[in-house]
């Protein structure tokens, strides 16, 4: 079992449709990521949230709108997403020390699939 | 210059043998390397790490060996298990940064019993 958890594990949603995908992290860590992941590919990183302010926006359309409510929650709203938004999004999170970053653990992903 | 290589993209092992996985750099800031071990329908799980000042970390039947002048750096399975079969992805950052991590292009590693 992973310790950052993400719900739904499966989301399919209509083009219409809005949505959220939530992650919650129990670690104390105060540096939070969105990433979405392609099959067959690594990880790509769309947000970065460090002590609950967004540090790092990838160039991500504003179809994807994030959230976090407090050191432990991260929340992916979607909105109007087309069908090329189907993969799997994961969160992570990693610990920030006065040396820097420490190694991110991710969740297991929600499998979102866009009609 | 922010690009990580991995090599190769895929590979078959027999059980008890080593698999071997490669991966280059070109950024000379990055100062942290981790791997990253990913199932079917799960999120990557770190497998172990290694900073530049140390040429080889050792985990269990995990080591990576890393050449700072090469820009290399690679992961080896020793005793190779059917259990081990999964896509590994290299990772490279700088953790004075906002510690986002440039990745492989991964390797899916198959372990025949």
């Amino acid at each position: 079992d992973t310790e950052v958890t993400q719900t739904p594990k499966h989301l399919v949603m209509g083009m219409t449709n809005k949505k959220s995908l939530k992650c919650e992290q129990h670690m104390g860590h105060r540096a939070m990521y969105w990433y979405k992941q392609k099959a067959k590919k690594p990880p790509e990183l769309m947000f970065v949230y460090s002590y609950e302010k967004l540090s790092i926006n990838e160039s991500v359309p504003s179809r994807f709108s994030p959230e976090c409510p407090n050191s432990s929650l991260l929340n992916l709203h979607l909105h109007a997403l087309q069908p090329e938004d189907s993969a799997l999004y994961l969160c992570a999170s990693s610990q920030e020390t006065g040396t820097g970053i420490g190694p991110q653990h991710f969740g297991d992903g929600t499998r979102l699939s866009i009609l | 210059q922010q690009q990580v290589k991995q090599s190769p993209q895929s590979l078959i092992v027999q059980k008890g043998g080593i698999s071997i996985i490669n991966c280059a750099y070109e950024n000379t800031a990055f100062d942290y390397f981790p791997w990253y071990q990913q199932f079917p329908g799960k999120g990557p799980a770190l497998l172990i790490a290694i900073r530049p000042d140390v040429s080889e970390k050792k985990e269990g039947r995990f080591t990576i060996s890393f050449n700072k002048s090469a820009k290399q750096f690679s992961l080896h399975i020793m005793d190779s298990q059917p259990g081990d079969s999964a896509t590994y992805f290299c990772a490279a950052t700088y953790r004075s940064n906002t510690g986002k991590l440039i990745f492989g292009q991964g390797t899916t590693l198959q372990v025949k019993p």
